[in-house]
């Protein structure tokens, strides 16, 4: 798996946008980047994941750079219930999700 | 489908006891992951399985864990004998035909040992 580098943890005020960065600089060239979420006691949850172009779904945005170095995770309008720990995950083609500590985002109102 | 489903949510037992927690994939899912979680190391994947197949478990603690996967629809971790310091929420989960589709997890078992 590709080391990836977080913050650990983030403050943003309810209804701004939270943008949360990742470094992967020794990903390669057919690793995606994943993000996951996990809201307290609850079993992580799926986000977005991307290689080259950036994404877009119901819950957030992922821009990845043109190097593919890293990214960022947008959550257009931030709310309370968005509060939880975001992990950036690059996995290798074996399929082997392994999880780093995360950021910790703190949706202030 | 109704998810990733683990039993019991809730597990307390006695230091060496036994333990054994159980995990119903999502149906034609073909990878399975066990996790623990604890405040500490944070969230660690113990073992994976592709096709029932265990492919790495360098991340079993000792010999006292096993997992087994018999079958596609079901799989099961034991500790034995159980140790307070094995006290964690254990999650399972699990994901797609094609690697690059999303893991989806269970609730996880909140694991006691006093």
């Amino acid at each position: 798996d590709a080391k990836t580098t977080q913050p650990p943890s983030m403050d943003c005020a309810e209804g701004r946008a939270a943008n949360l960065p990742c470094n992967h600089s020794t990903i390669s060239g057919n690793e995606y980047v994943y993000w996951y979420r996990q809201i307290h006691s609850q079993g992580p949850q799926y986000i977005i994941h991307g290689l080259k172009n950036n994404e877009t779904n119901e819950m957030a945005s992922l821009i990845i750079t043109e190097d593919r170095k890293s990214s960022t995770l947008i959550l257009p309008h931030a709310t309370l219930r968005d509060t939880a720990v975001y992990y950036c995950i690059a996995p290798s083609n074996t399929g082997k999700l392994i999880f780093g500590q995360g950021t910790t985002l703190q949706v202030k109102p | 489908d109704a998810g990733v489903i683990q039993s019991p949510r809730h597990e307390v037992t006695e230091m060496g006891q036994e333990v054994t927690l159980r995990c119903k994939p999502i149906s034609g899912h073909d990878y399975l992951f066990w996790y623990r979680q604890t405040m500490m190391r944070g969230l660690e994947l113990l073992i994976y399985f592709n096709n029932n197949v265990p492919i790495d478990d360098s991340g079993m603690p000792e010999d006292r864990f096993s997992a087994k996967m018999p079958n596609a629809s079901f799989s099961n971790l034991k500790i034995q004998p159980s140790e307070p310091r094995d006290s964690a929420v254990y999650f399972c989960a699990s994901s797609g035909v094609k690697f690059g589709t999303e893991a989806f997890f269970g609730q996880g078992t909140r694991l006691t040992v006093v």
